[in-house]
């Protein structure tokens, strides 16, 4: 069975760039996964970020950005600020009405 | 302002059943796919199922299959999920999720609920 693949954790120092990847565990990434982002803060709902490839949701700040990077999809925050530190999920349309999320990354701000 | 709603959380006992129930506002519900993802404590995010629309197609994932059926009714702006035969491995914050499709024909969830929390357990 397919599994959408994120890294379990990340750490970046503030005011930096940190890349967070979503990928396939057989296949690439591509816009017919209809990959999205979402960010989440412990207790709290989860807030969508990036659809699109790279379009953000209302709010988000622009240092928040999507791609694709070989054969994932990519979230990219430039400039990390201490608010950033949070889980963050990326989900991928497996075909015949499917959906699936990765198992997130833990984002470190330190 | 769009805002959905959960409710019909509670504490259930194994081999039970429980239905959730999301009340939408500031949008209208037969615009859009609905959904529920579900997560674990201290787990990530499970999408658990979908609905179209008129509510005529419906998707799960495997693990719930048979167990839960999604259904809405448009005219009362509101969501649905009803769980049976609930096990331990059911507990988690169910939140209710509008999927929205953009501009260049990709779906994504465009709303959250603030979820509602279902304990499996004797």
């Amino acid at each position: 069975q397919t599994v959408v693949t994120q890294e379990p954790s990340f750490s970046v120092s503030p005011g930096g760039t940190v890349t967070l990847s979503c990928g396939l565990s057989s296949g690439s990434v591509s816009t017919n996964y209809h990959p999205s982002w979402y960010q989440q803060t412990p207790g709290q709902a989860p807030r969508t970020l990036i659809y699109n490839i790279n379009t953000r949701s209302s709010g988000v700040p622009d240092r928040f950005s999507g791609s694709f990077l070989g054969n994932k999809a990519a979230l990219t925050i430039t400039g990390a600020q201490a608010d950033d530190e949070s889980d963050y999920y990326c989900v991928l349309y497996l075909g015949s009405g499917i959906w699936m999320f990765g198992g997130g990354t833990k984002l470190t701000v330190l | 302002e769009v805002q959905l709603v959960e409710s019909g959380g509670g504490l259930v006992q194994p081999g039970g059943s429980l239905r959730l129930s999301c009340a939408a506002s500031g949008f209208t519900l037969s615009g859009n796919w609905m959904g529920w993802v579900r997560q674990a404590p201290g787990m990530g995010l499970e999408w658990v199922a979908n609905i179209k629309q008129d509510g005529s197609v419906k998707y799960y994932v495997d693990s719930v299959k048979d167990r839960f059926t999604i259904s809405r009714d448009n005219a009362k702006n509101s969501l649905y999920l009803q769980m049976n035969n609930l096990r331990a491995e059911d507990t988690a914050v169910y939140y209710c999720a509008r999927w929205i499709l953009d501009s260049s024909g990709l779906y994504y969830v465009g709303s959250w609920g603030q979820g509602t929390l279902v304990t499996v357990s004797s």
